[in-house]
Order: structure tokens, then C-alpha cells, then sequence
């Protein structure tokens, strides 16, 4: 079983449609949780940081960590076509250290116009 | 764009070769971070140097290698190539070791297939 477990998808929604995105982890020291996108032929750009647990948002983004459940969300309000890409949580129990980080597969989403 | 520039964009060689990626980090950036990228592993992560000199060893085999030059680029050299090697390989930047905001930015990858 992977430390960290992601539904690869694809997921496929309308626009303006609300997407959730989820990852579980088995690893109870992890603290740190994050969540980039990846547009296809391109590098993975982090979208989203948070520690330990509650929600943070940032414009049509949340981001939320249950770490009671090990289970982190990314909710996606009133998606866009440009929102079509792949979405890769990572996390660790080391702040900041990069080279920590575990990474889920990616899910794969799709939003159609 | 990132400011992470990574060639060649697309490497395509057979078994037994040995290939040079390159990486140039974003100005200012002293971090560099290698990661192989495959459909079945996800993101792992290779290597990291800091300023010149490597700071920490991920799951990086010993055919593969990987140095940080004064000017800062970094080259991740892969011998005796293998099909399994086939993959994406990014570079990522950042301006410290680790701190707590360390926000690694990508490169676009290099696509390898080792025919």
C-alpha cells in the first residue's frame, strides 16, 4: 500500500461545476500538505499549502485536511476549461523540506465547456 | 513559466546509452532538485544540490548522477540506460536548503524513451 493514495481519474465535469479532489494518507506524522497542478508537457506548479489541520482558501480554491480521517481535499468552485489539467497532493511531516515529500499519483481532470 | 529552464525537451535513445539532462534554476535559486516522473510511481524524488554541493540523495540509482556547476545549472547524467528508465525527468528550483515557504518551482521536463 502507498503512504499517500489518489484516485487518478480522469474526472470529467461541466464548467462551472463544483469539483472535489482527494487524498488519503496512511502516515500520521504528516503535517504538511500541499496540492499542485500539472498542464500537460508542463512542470507541477503548487497551487495550495497547508498545515495540519481546517481549510484554507484562496479564490475558487479550498483547500481542507482532516487529519483525524488521514483524508485532504481540494475543491474546485465554478471550474473552468482552464482548470483542465492534472492535480498532484504532496505532503510530508517535515516543514519545508522538499525533498520529503510524497507525492500522490495525480488525478487527471477534465472540464468541459 | 516557471523561470526553470530544462533541455533537451524530448531525448529518445536505446538501451545500454548514456544521456546528459540540463537544468537551469530560476535567478537566485541556489536549490536544484531532480525527480523522475512515470505513470505507475508518480513523482520521485532523485536528488538535491544546494549551492554546488549535493544536500540529500532520494531514490536515485547508481547509473544515474548528477552535479550543480558554479553558475548554478545543474546536470543529471543517466548511463547503462534501461527501458524502465523511460520517463519524465523535472528539475525544480528553490531559493534555500528548506525552509518553511521553500516553494519549489518546475521546469518543463525532459521526456526520455529509451528504445
Amino acid at each position: 500500500q502507498k503512504e499517500v493514495e489518489q484516485d487518478p481519474g480522469p474526472l470529467s465535469v461541466p464548467e462551472g461545476a463544483i469539483v472535489s479532489l482527494n487524498c488519503t494518507y496512511s502516515n500520521s506524522a504528516f503535517q504538511y500538505f500541499m496540492w499542485y497542478r500539472q498542464y500537460s508537457r508542463k512542470g507541477p506548479e503548487l497551487l495550495m499549502y497547508t498545515y495540519s489541520s481546517g481549510n484554507k482558501e484562496d479564490g475558487r480554491f479550498t483547500a481542507q485536511v482532516d487529519k483525524s480521517s488521514k483524508y485532504i481535499s481540494l475543491f474546485i468552485r465554478d471550474s473552468q476549461p482552464s482548470d483542465s489539467a492534472t492535480y498532484l497532493c504532496a505532503m510530508s511531516a517535515d516543514a519545508g523540506n522538499n525533498r520529503k515529500l510524497i507525492w500522490g499519483l495525480g488525478t487527471s481532470l477534465a472540464v468541459n465547456p | 513559466d516557471s523561470g526553470v529552464t530544462q533541455t533537451p525537451k524530448h531525448l529518445i535513445t536505446a538501451t545500454g546509452q548514456r544521456v546528459t539532462l540540463r537544468c537551469s534554476p530560476r535567478s537566485g535559486d541556489l536549490s536544484v532538485y531532480w525527480y523522475q516522473q512515470s505513470l505507475d510511481q508518480g513523482l520521485q524524488f532523485l536528488i538535491q544540490y544546494y549551492n554546488g554541493e549535493e544536500r540529500a540523495k532520494g531514490n536515485i540509482l547508481e547509473r544515474f548522477s548528477a552535479q550543480q556547476f558554479p553558475d548554478l545549472h545543474s546536470e543529471l547524467n543517466l548511463s547503462s540506460l534501461e527501458l524502465g528508465d523511460s520517463a519524465l525527468y523535472f528539475c525544480a528550483s528553490s531559493a534555500h536548503r528548506h525552509t518553511s515557504t521553500d516553494t519549489q518551482y518546475f521546469g518543463p521536463g525532459t521526456r526520455l524513451t529509451v528504445l
